[in-house]
C-alpha cells in the first residue's frame, strides 16, 4: 500500500532557531500534501494543505511566514518551523491523498515530535 | 459548534465487550466519513470507511445516517490490542472543489484484561 515516510521522528531544538521536518511519498505521487498539528488531548488540526509547484494554502490562524511549506515534487513536501518558540512544541504529521475518484484514502506521515526549549 | 463531536471518553471495558462510539458532524457538505485508530504518540491509521448503506470489516461496524449527520462505531468482542483511541473523520468538500479532512478529538477505549 501506499507509504509516507517523515523525517524526523522527533526533534528538540532551541528557542529561535529554525527545524524543517521531510514528508516523502515512497510509492506514489502526491499531488497534494497536508500538514496537520496536535497538541496533547486534542484532535488534529489542518495547518495547510500542500500544493506541488504551487504555493500553499494556510488555514486561518496559521502564519505562512512562520510555517514555510515548500513542495518542490510529486514525492517531498517540506514544513520549516521558523525562530520556533516552545509554544511550537507539538506532534506535527503530514498526510497525502491515495487513490482517484470515489476510492481514495488518506495516508499519514508517523509524525514528528518537535520539543522547543 | 465543533465541525465533528465525539464523547472524548475513556470507555472502560473488559475483554470480550461490545462497545459502541458515537460522532456527529456540523457541515451539511460532508461527503466522506472515515474512522481512524490512534495509538499513543503515533499516527492516525485508517480502521474503515463509513458508507450510508454501513459496512463491517471483522468486529468493526461502521453506519452513517446522514439526515442526522451522524456516525457510528461498533466494536465486538473487544480485545486487549483495540485500547487506542478512536478518530471521527469528514472529509469536506469546499465551494471552491478544495477538500480537507475534520477531525474529532477522539474517544479513548481502554480494554482491560
Amino acid at each position: 500500500g501506499a507509504v509516507v515516510s517523515q523525517h524526523p521522528s522527533w526533534v528538540i531544538c532551541k528557542s529561535g532557531t529554525s527545524v524543517k521536518i521531510e514528508c516523502r511519498s515512497l510509492d506514489f505521487q502526491a499531488t497534494t500534501m497536508f500538514w496537520y498539528r496536535q497538541f496533547p488531548k486534542q484532535s488534529l488540526m489542518l495547518m495547510a494543505t500542500s500544493n506541488e509547484g504551487s504555493k500553499a494554502t494556510y488555514e486561518q490562524g496559521v502564519e505562512k511566514d512562520k510555517f514555510l511549506i515548500n513542495h518542490a515534487s510529486l514525492t517531498l513536501s517540506t514544513l520549516t518551523v521558523t525562530s520556533a518558540h516552545p509554544e511550537d512544541s507539538s506532534f506535527y504529521i503530514c498526510s497525502a491523498r491515495t487513490g482517484q475518484g470515489a476510492y481514495y484514502g488518506y495516508t499519514f506521515g508517523s509524525g514528528t515530535r518537535l520539543t522547543v526549549v | 459548534r465543533k465541525e465533528v463531536e465525539q464523547d472524548p471518553g475513556p470507555f472502560n471495558v473488559p475483554e470480550g465487550a461490545t462497545v459502541a462510539f458515537n460522532c456527529t458532524y456540523s457541515n451539511s457538505a460532508s461527503q466522506s466519513f472515515f474512522w481512524y485508530r490512534q495509538d499513543c504518540r503515533k499516527e492516525p491509521k485508517l480502521l474503515m470507511s463509513v458508507y450510508s448503506s454501513g459496512n463491517e470489516d471483522g468486529r468493526f461496524t461502521a453506519q452513517l445516517n446522514r439526515a442526522s449527520q451522524y456516525i457510528s462505531l461498533l466494536i465486538r468482542d473487544s480485545k486487549l490490542s483495540d485500547s487506542a483511541t478512536y478518530l471521527c473523520v469528514v472529509n469536506i468538500v469546499m465551494n471552491t472543489g478544495f477538500q480537507k479532512l475534520v477531525f474529532g478529538t477522539g474517544t479513548r477505549l481502554l480494554v482491560s484484561p
